[in-house]
Formats: structure tokens, C-alpha cells, sequence
């Protein structure tokens, strides 16, 4: 399963709303697809699961949704600590495909 | 607190073998699945590889197929890596994560470099 991610890069302010979005070359059970979010030199860290489930800690601004093959990350209000390259994972079957990243940068 | 630690990376030349481990501690590793993943420089996350809980069902990028194999050992709380016939497009940060068909992959090692070169 191919995983793409778009925008490549989204520049945006603090406060405003990011909207990420991964697109699955065929249809991904939405138990099994998952968004991480990496900063520099730092490994990543698991956002949200099940497409919609957030992780221990994560804040409410981060918000995902989508089923089939069209998912998307929301992040409400961005925080300075947000921008960052967040991934999209598929985690069902092998190869458990990542996206290719998307950039979220101050603008 | 769950903590996965990597080692075993470096410098390595090409054709050549490494083995990463990776020990982990503050769960039940023996409930777990576990999975590598690897990042080369300026690029992005690669899946290579992930193992059952029990050790009995592996997984593999054709990326490296045939030449990595996983393996656990539970009685030593770890993961390892054996990475034969490396290339230079093997050159990347190595990261191991837990895996669970529930949450993905939940929690993370560091990273351990690996560089093939000559």
C-alpha cells in the first residue's frame, strides 16, 4: 500500500489550522493507520492510532479523521512546539507503509 | 516508563555485516510486537522489518529481504538486527519501536547510526 502525503510542505503561522493529508493507493482499514510527528534530531512520536485515536499525552488540538483511502491530520491552533514533519503510517499488513513525510514550517 | 535503547551501530564497509540490538524495558516485552524502522539523512521513515510477540511470524521491506533478519529473545528483553551485505544506500539512523496491530508503532528507541563506506 502506497502512502501519499500532502502538502509536501505547509507554512503557516502560531494559530493557525493545519490540515495534513495522506492518501492510501488502496483502501487501508482505518484501525490500522496511524500519524507521527518528528522533530530535528529526535525520533518520532506516535500522535494518533486508529486514525482518530489520540496517544497518551497528546494535546486535543491534534485531530484525525477519514476512512478508505482518504486520511487527515488536523492540528486546530498551532503551537511553536508543532512544527515539525509528520507522518502517515499504515501498520495492518506488511510492508507497513509510511508516507513521505509533510513539513509543517513557520511562515 | 518505557525505554528501548538501540546499539551496535557504526561504521561499516561495504559487503559487510552488523548486528543491532536494541533492549528494552518498563513493559512486558514479551507482549509485544517489535518492528525497525530506518531514516537516511534529509529523507524519510523507511519500514524495514517487525516481529511477532511470541517470535513466531516476521515481517520484510523487499528493501531488505534476504539480507536483514529479526529476532527477539525474551529472556533478554531484546530485539536485534543482523544486516548482511550492506550497501551505501544502507546508510541511515536504525530505530526500533514497539508494534501492536491497536496503537502501531507506539514507542521508540533513539537511533543508531549505521554508515557503509569504505
Amino acid at each position: 500500500i502506497v502512502l501519499t502525503q500532502s502538502p509536501g510542505t505547509l507554512s503557516l503561522s502560531p494559530g493557525e489550522r493545519a490540515t495534513l493529508s495522506c492518501r492510501a493507493s488502496q483502501t487501508v482499514d482505518s484501525i490500522y493507520l496511524a500519524w507521527y510527528q518528528q522533530k530535528p534530531g529526535q525520533a518520532p512520536r506516535l500522535l494518533i492510532y486508529a486514525a482518530s485515536s489520540r496517544a497518551t499525552g497528546i494535546p486535543d488540538r491534534f485531530s484525525g479523521g477519514g476512512s478508505g483511502t482518504d486520511f487527515t491530520l488536523t492540528i486546530s491552533r498551532l503551537e511553536p512546539e508543532d512544527f515539525a514533519v509528520y507522518y502517515c503510517q499504515q501498520y495492518g499488513f506488511s510492508p507497513l507503509s509510511f508516507g513521505g513525510g509533510a513539513k509543517v514550517e513557520i511562515k | 516508563e518505557v525505554q528501548l535503547v538501540e546499539s551496535g551501530g557504526g561504521l561499516v564497509q561495504p559487503g559487510g555485516s552488523l548486528r543491532l540490538s536494541c533492549t528494552a524495558s518498563g513493559f512486558t516485552f514479551s507482549n509485544y510486537g517489535m518492528s525497525w524502522v530506518r531514516q537516511a539523512r534529509g529523507k524519510g521513515l523507511e519500514w524495514l522489518s517487525a516481529i511477532s510477540n511470541t517470535g513466531g511470524s516476521t515481517y520484510y521491506a523487499d528493501s531488505v529481504r534476504g539480507r536483514f533478519t529479526i529476532s527477539r529473545d525474551s529472556s533478554k528483553n531484546s530485539l536485534y538486527l543482523q544486516m548482511n551485505s550492506l550497501r551505501a544506500d544502507d546508510t541511515a539512523v536504525y530505530y526500533c519501536a514497539t508494534w501492536t496491530y491497536v496503537m502501531g508503532l507506539a514507542s521508540w528507541g533513539q537511533g543508531a547510526l549505521v554508515t557503509v563506506s569504505s
